[in-house]
């Protein structure tokens, strides 16, 4: 275990149910990431949250909604997904934002039928 | 356009013998730019970070260079061994774009016994 855990390891679900993926660590760390990976494309950054305050949002569609009640949960609530939408999502957590190598969990696979 | 670029094609090499990975980025400029190993089904693990005022890093049989001039990272496995058979993803940190770490597409190394 790298110290970021990531449930549930696999998620299928329907274009119209709502689900939450949980994301936790206990490093420490202050700042906590979404990344989304694709089959052949690279890692897409989804939401940063430093210190419990959201700090990015990249271009995320609305039916994606994460949420960090503490420094060291953070959720990603999903509803009304498309197929296209099926990938690996990724949490990571740093010590801060810069400087650091992330930590990753081990990812949860999300395929949306 | 910004682009980062690792090799695409698989890289297969011998047991014993020295991987060299490339990164490549166009229109960025980086503060430091890392690397990480990623093995199927699993999260990003953090390897090395370098800085932009640094040449090269070294840590156990890793070796990474940093060429600000031409635009470059190379990573290096010494007496590589199978257990080394993973993707390698470069990212890098790049000035005036808030604060991302941005990841490329990763370079698949297998290492035959």
């Amino acid at each position: 275990e790298t110290g970021v855990t990531q449930t549930p390891r696999h998620l299928v679900m329907g274009m119209t149910n709502k689900k939450s993926l949980k994301c936790e660590q206990h490093l420490g760390h202050n700042a906590m990431y979404w990344y989304k990976q694709s089959a052949k494309k690279p890692l897409e950054l989804m939401f940063v949250y430093s210190l419990e305050e959201r700090v990015e949002n990249n271009s995320v569609p609305s039916r994606f909604s994460p949420e960090c009640p503490n420094s060291s949960h953070l959720f990603l609530h999903l509803h009304t997904l498309q197929p296209e939408d099926s990938a690996l999502y990724l949490c990571a957590s740093s010590p801060d934002r810069a400087n650091y190598g992330y930590t990753f969990g081990s990812g949860t696979r999300l395929t949306v039928v | 356009s910004q682009k980062i670029e690792q090799n695409s094609e698989a890289l297969n090499i011998q047991e014993g013998k020295t991987a060299t990975l490339t990164c490549n980025y166009t229109n960025y400029s980086p503060a430091y730019l890392q690397w990480y190993r990623q093995d199927p089904g699993r999260g990003p693990v953090f390897l090395l970070l370098i800085r932009e005022n640094e040449k090269e890093k070294r840590k156990e049989r890793l070796k990474v260079t940093f060429d600000t001039t031409l635009k470059q990272s190379l990573f290096h496995i010494t007496a590589s061994q199978p257990a080394d058979s993973a993707t390698y993803l470069c990212a890098l940190w790049p000035y005036n774009q808030g604060g991302k770490l941005i990841f490329g597409q990763g370079t698949e190394l297998s290492v035959k016994p």
